[in-house]
């Protein structure tokens, strides 16, 4: 059964960091690419990043560009986002999500349950 | 960016009747990268559609989705009281992909 469990959010300031993980089982982590969803409460939902298999090609939203920065480490089958220079904007439960890739036309087919980031003094 | 404007906003129906929830791109969208999805409260969401038209893994046949360049519907034969939920749509292209903000059905 493919899992994918986020940890690590948390309150934080405006202007402080904080680092997502996303753990992944019940399928071949390597061979996926991966994305960061968020959503802000009560509101829809915003794609925030994008990694290719072995990480070499990245993506972010113009929202997030210079703040956030996407990785993986394929050997211990996690994803992860660093998030600096928060801000309240940031307040959002953080999906990572599995991509389909493109043969599929990039879906989102496994998504985790999330993890609530709220960024307040 | 694309922009994707769904609409109803919400729409209110009764279990057993048929719904259509549109999706409009502020330009054209290759159909094989338009996608949709459920969510029903306090839960992930789900994929049900990809490729425009293509059922999902165990996604029941009352769902279809159609459409082709700037203009998508998903299609809810006879709702069942577990499809009342908020729906999205989605898009890949350029390097990003963007949602639709959501159309919520409702029980009538």
């Amino acid at each position: 059964e493919v899992q994918l469990v986020e940890s690590g959010g948390g309150l934080v300031q405006p202007g402080g960091s904080l680092r997502l993980s996303c753990a992944a089982s019940g399928f071949t982590f390597s061979s996926y690419e991966m994305n960061w969803v968020r959503q802000a409460p009560g509101k829809g939902l915003e794609w925030v990043s994008y990694i290719s298999s072995g990480g070499g090609t990245i993506y972010y939203a113009d929202s997030v560009k210079g703040r956030f920065t996407i990785s993986r480490d394929n050997a211990k089958n996690s994803l992860y986002l660093q998030m600096n220079s928060l801000r309240a904007e940031d307040t959002a439960v953080y999906h990572c999500a599995r991509d389909r890739g493109y043969s599929y036309g990039r879906p989102f087919d496994y998504w985790g349950q999330g993890t609530l980031v709220t960024v307040s003094s | 960016e694309i922009v994707l404007t769904q609409s109803p906003g919400t729409l209110s129906l009764s279990p057993g009747e048929r719904a259509t929830l549109s999706c409009r791109a502020s330009q054209s969208v290759s159909s094989s990268y338009l996608a949709w999805y459920q969510q029903e409260p306090g839960r992930a969401p789900r994929l049900l559609i990809y490729g425009a038209s293509s059922r999902a893994t165990g996604i029941p046949d009352r769902f279809s989705g159609s459409g082709s360049g700037t203009d998508f519907t998903l299609t809810i034969s006879r709702l069942e009281p577990e499809d009342f939920a908020v729906y999205y749509c989605q898009q890949y292209g350029s390097s990003l992909y963007t949602f639709g903000q959501g159309t919520k059905l409702e029980i009538k």
